[in-house]
């Protein structure tokens, strides 16, 4: 069966520009995460949807990062102003109901590069 | 708070060698514990869970025992193979406003040779 899948898998940007990273769960998953991923590191929460709502934002670095999952499928990662920073691979992970000993199946990943 | 520690790598084998990557973690509460595998060019993939104390997790030769009492969750395998070759990182799971965030270790990468 189709896994969660995302695009762009590469984004390159010029700093000060807005990007919009895309996320497509695995069908009728309703727990849906936002994870960023720098060079050498592992990987690091952002946010975290049940259904269509943010339940979650903690992880958000700053106000120019948004996340929506409008009909509680699809879900859009949003930066505004991108700084060179923002450069990593992010990541988008669904769960079947988030709760428990859920297991969260992961996306390869947008490549974010700003330049 | 809670926190993943791995032991750095990259880790170097022969084929047919002995493995063990050490994971250690401090945590509240009673967490799940995984073990990720991302391999070179593809996503992170789970390769095996615990969610409690004395539970072993084991997947393609892979094996990891839930250690409250040390508070590890080490990764052996008997035989690594070249295919083995990937990055792996050690996780547990926090329980946050009844849903489960996931702490990720920084990674070991593993390069097995022929």
């Amino acid at each position: 069966g189709a896994g969660v899948s995302q695009t762009p898998s590469n984004k390159v940007t010029e700093k000060g520009k807005y990007v919009e990273l895309r996320c497509d769960p695995i069908s009728g998953h309703t727990a849906l995460y936002w994870y960023r991923q720098s060079l050498g590191q592992g990987p690091e929460f952002l946010i975290y949807f049940q259904g269509t709502g943010a339940a979650d934002d903690s992880g958000l670095p700053n106000d120019r990062f948004f996340a929506v999952r409008p009909e509680g499928s699809v879900s859009t990662l949003k930066i505004q102003r991108t700084e060179r920073g923002d450069s990593a691979v992010y990541l988008c992970a669904s769960s079947s109901m988030g709760g428990g000993t859920d297991t969260q199946y992961f996306g390869p990943g947008t490549r974010l590069t700003v330049l | 708070g809670d926190s993943v520690t791995q032991m750095e790598g990259p880790v170097t084998l022969s084929e047919e060698a002995f493995l063990t990557i050490n994971c250690t973690y401090t945590a509240t509460g009673y967490p799940s514990l995984f073990w990720y595998v991302q391999y070179p060019g593809e996503g992170l993939q789970l390769l095996l869970k615990a969610t409690k104390a004395d539970d072993k997790g084991s997947n393609k030769g892979f094996e990891a025992t839930y250690r409250k009492e040390t508070t590890s969750f080490h990764l052996e395998k008997g035989s690594v193979q070249v295919s083995d070759s990937a990055v792996y990182f050690c996780a547990l799971t926090v329980s946050v406003s009844g849903f489960q965030k996931l702490v990720f270790g920084t990674g070991t990468r593993l390069l097995v040779s022929p």
